[in-house]
Formats: C-alpha cells, structure tokens, sequence
C-alpha cells in the first residue's frame, strides 16, 4: 500500500522542549516537503529536500531543523527557539521537478 | 514574490448546482498548477494537475481550466453533491519546484 505516512497524529508539548515529526513516504519520490498549516489559511513551506543529504530553507524555516539521510525518511525538528509552533505540520512527496505533489495525513502539533 | 489568491473565501450552493472556484496568481512563470481538496483536520488530496502548456484538465465532474498569461485558473465543479463540501486549495508550481498555495475556498453544498 504506498503513500506517506504522518507520526504522531497528535503531538502534545511543553514550552522549551523539542519534539520530533516523523514523515515516511514508500512511493520511490526523490523530493520531500514540510509544511505548516495555520487556522484558515493556506500552507507554507518550511524546508524542502531534492535528494538525499540535501535539503533547503522555505519561507518559514526559523526554529526549525530536518535531516534526509534516507530516501523514504524526512524528519521535522520543531525546536525550543520557534515562538508559536501550535499548527497542523503536513509531510509531502514527488518525483523530482514539476511533478503532482502528494500529502500525507498531517500531525498537529500543541504547545501547553 | 509569487502571491495566490482564491476567490470567494466561502460559498454555501444547494446540492444538484454547478459551481466555479477561482485561483490567480501574480507570477506567470510557473511550470504547473494543482487543485487540492481538504477535508477538516486531514491532509490534501490532489485533485487535478494542469501542466503549463495546457488550457484545461477533467477527472469525473472536476474540470480545471489554466490562463497562464493572465495568471488565472478556474475549478468547475458540476452537479455539485454533499460529498463535496470540503475546503478547495489551488497550488501554481514556481520556477524552484515549490508549490505556493492560496488560503483557499471553503465549500458547502447543502442537501
């Protein structure tokens, strides 16, 4: 069954903690994408990887951190330093270039 | 900057009508446009993929058409259902491969 899938569906934290958003993806895309999500609004890129042991800053990539070194695998790392992480995060694929771009299910994410 | 509007913010239609969503972007230089669908709380499901060189992709009762010159897509959704009531998301593909997405149209269609 190939997709992408989003763990946790909802993550709770602390202020001053980081937390860790899995996205792992089986349908053989080179690129990867983060994106966050506010109420009524649309999304906005976070970081963005091409192939594997890169990737980019998006718009909004401060108090944010990632790593590619598996094809399939793209983790967020929203770190102590982003002021207002409580938003709905959501994971994408596909192959390279200009190609449709496929999401996962999301995982939102709250700051207590 | 790429900047992407859609237009109106919120539409409530009976069901059984014929609807159009609108999408316009400021930069012409794109390589491609994607309509997605969102239903509360989950992820996008892509809808349609219109290639820069096309004027216009159909799946089932979706119909997208593509201005690119004056920086314009359309949605057209015909004999509009219940089922289709979700927020509408149109994503044009700058020349980086990122996509730039509008806030989106949130659709109701009433039984």
């Amino acid at each position: 069954d190939g997709g992408i899938t989003q763990s946790p569906k909802y993550l709770f934290r602390k202020e001053g903690q980081n937390v860790t958003l899995s996205c792992e993806q089986n349908l053989n895309h080179d690129a990867m994408y983060w994106y966050r999500q506010d109420p009524g609004q649309g999304l906005r890129l976070i970081y963005y990887s091409q192939i594997v042991n890169d990737f980019q800053k998006g718009d909004i990539a401060e108090g944010y951190s990632v790593s590619r070194e598996k094809k399939e695998s793209f983790p967020l790392t929203v770190t102590s330093a982003q002021k207002n992480p409580t938003a709905f995060y959501l994971c994408a694929s596909n192959p390279q270039g200009a190609n449709e771009q496929f999401f996962g299910p999301g995982t939102r994410l709250t700051v207590l | 900057k790429q900047e992407v509007t859609q237009i109106p913010a919120a539409l409530s239609v009976p069901e059984g009508e014929n609807l159009v969503l609108n999408c316009s972007f400021t930069d012409s230089a794109i390589y491609n446009l994607q309509w997605f669908r969102q239903d509360p709380g989950k992820g996008l499901t892509s809808l349609l993929l219109i290639q820069s060189s096309q004027r216009e992709q159909t799946s089932g009762r979706l119909n997208a058409s593509l201005d690119k010159s004056s920086g314009r897509s359309t949605l057209y959704i015909a004999a509009s259902q219940p089922g289709d009531s979700a927020t509408y998301l149109c994503a044009p593909m700058d020349s980086s491969y990122k996509l730039i997405f509008g806030s989106g149209t949130r659709l109701l269609v009433r039984p």
